[in-house]
């Protein structure tokens, strides 16, 4: 059975403390693995896609990799402003048709304090 | 419009009764997806339509549940004979065909059932 385990549920940072957000993943075959952060009362926006094993990106304070069993979400030198819930989701391969079924983990709650 | 838009953003509604949960995509945006977010939860796939294809419905919990869209525009939700359980944010999402640039999501309804 496809799966996504997020680690740790919750996490808090004083601002500038550097850490890493863990998604693990179980699945026959991978389209693609997303990141979303979302705010309280708002959808998951969306961060990144990462394909393949070893790929890399990265977009302001945050940087995603990959590897066969698990994506890092690392943050550096956090802000207040990035507190809020990242989401990892998979797309799994296999199935039948072309569906777009995202498979998402329950997220990790991260606090940032000043 | 400049993203997903649903509503109503609210609804309480009470036990036994049907309501009618409403989505429009973003324009140009071929493929549209529902999900449902629990209290504390991750996302739960609902249901995905692409284009003229035949929807995957395989995430819907019952026959309560039941989705509709109009060519590539607006979807619909409903929920018939509303249980508790049911209560929950419905996020609806649109993307292009080319799934590498993420989904969009809507600010999601959030239901309560009474």
């Amino acid at each position: 059975e496809d799966q996504v385990t997020q680690s740790p549920e919750a996490l808090r940072l004083q601002e500038g403390e550097s850490s890493s957000l863990n998604c693990s993943y179980t699945v026959s075959g991978l389209r693609g693995l997303f990141w979303y952060r979302q705010d309280p009362g708002k959808g998951p926006e969306f961060l990144f896609t990462l394909y393949s094993a070893g790929e890399e990106k990265e977009k302001e304070r945050l940087k995603a990799t990959l590897t066969k069993k698990e994506s890092f979400l690392h943050i550096t030198a956090p802000k207040p402003e990035d507190s809020a819930t990242y989401l990892c989701a998979v797309h799994p391969l296999g199935g039948s048709g072309n569906t777009g079924k995202l498979i998402f983990g329950q997220g990790t709650t991260l606090q940032v304090k000043p | 419009g400049a993203g997903v838009s649903q509503s109503p953003s609210n609804k309480v509604t009470e036990k036994g009764k049907d309501v009618e949960l409403r989505c429009d995509p973003i324009s140009g945006h071929t493929a549209l997806y529902w999900y449902r977010q629990r209290l504390g939860q991750g996302l739960e796939f609902l249901i995905y339509f692409q284009g003229n294809s035949a929807p995957d419905k395989s995430g819907l919990p019952s026959d309560r549940f039941s989705a509709e869209r109009t060519g590539e525009s607006v979807s619909t939700l409903t929920i018939q004979r509303t249980q508790q359980e049911d209560s929950a944010v419905y996020l609806c999402a649109s993307s292009p065909r080319d799934r590498g640039m993420g989904y969009t999501f809507g600010s999601g309804t959030r239901l309560t059932v009474v």
